[in-house]
């Protein structure tokens, strides 16, 4: 099935470190919604878009809606070892309510 | 926030036989569930949309007869894996939407592992 490509695929930084990482598409999407997941678990919702341009803080992170609707940005600040994870973007186009989702990010933070 | 139940959290089944999975939404009611499925170290792979009350719709590839799913209510979805063989080993996860919000709310999976 079609999936969202994230970059980078993973990342090791030291702790108290800004994290950067996006999601891209060839298609245009309505709604972002950026996920944690932590092995063994089900994703865990971090912070929902809906809007072009669109930027939202959920403590440390906050996540914008690309201009051009076929992209978005998640960035996490000061990190800690609890940051661990991957973290997945979904994209859904408007009415279907189906999201497809990123291939993922993961990442690793180093005391 | 909205809760999603998700049972068993694993389950080790015989090769041949049939395993169900429940998906209940705890605090909301969720007139669309979805079902997702991943591999290990891959990303979660829409396999079908319940929706209460009538037949679920399945993305491309997934076998409808294999993977029976019913939304008997606004509450609960179930995923049914029939004779089940190995190569369906994976982690289920459903989702719920909140009526009149674009967001997902997971469950917290299932590991299935058939011998």
């Amino acid at each position: 099935g079609q999936q969202l490509n994230q970059s980078p695929q993973s990342m090791f930084i030291q702790e108290g470190e800004d994290v950067s990482m996006n999601c891209t598409s060839s298609s245009i999407f309505n709604t972002w919604l950026w996920y944690k997941q932590d092995p063994g678990e089900g994703p865990v919702l971090l912070i929902a878009l809906y809007k072009a341009g669109e930027l939202t803080s959920n403590g440390r992170l906050t996540a914008q809606f690309g201009i051009t609707r076929k992209d978005s940005f998640l960035n996490i600040s000061a990190s800690i070892p609890s940051d661990v994870g991957i973290y997945f973007c979904a994209g859904s186009t408007s009415g279907t309510y189906k999201y497809i989702f990123g291939t993922g990010t993961r990442l690793k933070v180093l005391a | 926030g909205a809760v999603v139940s998700q049972h068993p959290s694993w389950v080790i089944c015989k090769s041949g036989t049939s395993v169900k999975i429940e998906c209940r939404s705890l605090d909301f009611q969720a007139t669309t569930m979805f079902w997702y499925r991943q591999f290990p170290k891959q990303s979660l792979m829409l396999m079908a949309t319940s929706n209460e009350g009538s037949k679920a719709t399945y993305e491309q590839g997934v076998e409808k007869d294999k993977f029976l799913i019913n939304h008997a209510s606004l509450t609960l979805s179930t995923l049914t894996v029939t004779s089940a063989h190995p190569e369906d080993s994976s982690f289920y996860i459903c989702s719920a939407r909140v009526y009149g919000n674009e967001k997902l709310f997971f469950g917290s999976g299932t590991q299935l592992s058939v011998l």
